[in-house]
């Protein structure tokens, strides 16, 4: 099956620094990934969707200058919470969609999501 | 009325019984149907993929989907304590978004 990697799976930082996300398609070529947020007992939270080369698209009430998204190839998508603060903090899900060739369109499969604690 | 509704549970079953998890939704658009599983602390994996109406089987899961009742179903036989999860159903239309149901918290007792 189509497989994605999601690193860190755990980062803990200071206030005021800035984190670094990475979600890979190891198997299949992502022509659009997404960024979802997830709070504790709580359903997926969408923040943003990217396609490879494209800028990404930010879901309402999503501040585009603090969770940086790049999307420069089609196994690879970083988000960067800049400045980051205590309310950052969360769980950060990445997932990935492909070209229909692949056999993956219409899917998303999904990384195994980053927790972000800011101290 | 939100556009996806899940019963949130808790849902508990002894090993062994058949599980049975639902979705209603409103939104007619809908074509894509997905059931994924998630472990607590870590990202949902893809169960059950359905395309338009109708049964699909994989091993112990069945997902079904009724587009005029707008209701999807997955089932769940001889469960086990390895089952233990939240369950997400999720759909979506012609465009790329998905939308998920809350989730249902389900504990199979041993």
């Amino acid at each position: 099956g189509a497989v994605v990697s999601q690193h860190p799976s755990w980062v803990i930082c200071k206030s005021g620094t800035s984190v670094k996300i990475e979600c890979r398609s190891l198997d299949f070529q992502a022509t659009t990934m997404f960024w979802y947020r997830q709070f504790p007992k709580q359903s997926l939270m969408l923040m943003a969707t990217s396609n490879e080369g494209s800028k990404a698209t930010y879901e309402q009430g999503v501040e585009k200058d603090k969770f940086l998204i790049n999307h420069a190839s089609l196994t690879l998508s970083t988000l960067t919470v800049t400045s980051a603060h205590p309310e950052d903090s969360s769980f950060y899900i990445c997932s990935a969609s492909g070209t229909s060739g692949s056999g993956v369109k219409n899917i998303q499969y999904f990384g195994a999501g980053t927790r972000l604690s800011v101290l | 009325q939100k556009e996806v509704e899940q019963d949130p549970g808790p849902l508990s079953v002894p090993e062994g019984a058949i599980v049975s998890l639902n979705c209603t939704y409103s939104n007619s658009a809908f074509q894509y149907f997905m059931w994924y599983r998630q472990y607590s602390r870590k990202g949902p994996e893809l169960l059950m993929y359905t395309y338009s109406s109708g049964n699909k089987e994989d091993g112990r899961f069945t997902a079904q989907v009724d587009k005029s009742s707008k209701y999807i179903s997955l089932f769940i036989r001889d469960s086990q304590p390895s089952d233990s999860a939240t369950y997400l159903c999720a759909m979506k239309g012609g465009n790329e978004k998905l939308t998920f149901g809350t989730g249902t918290r389900l504990t199979i007792i041993p």
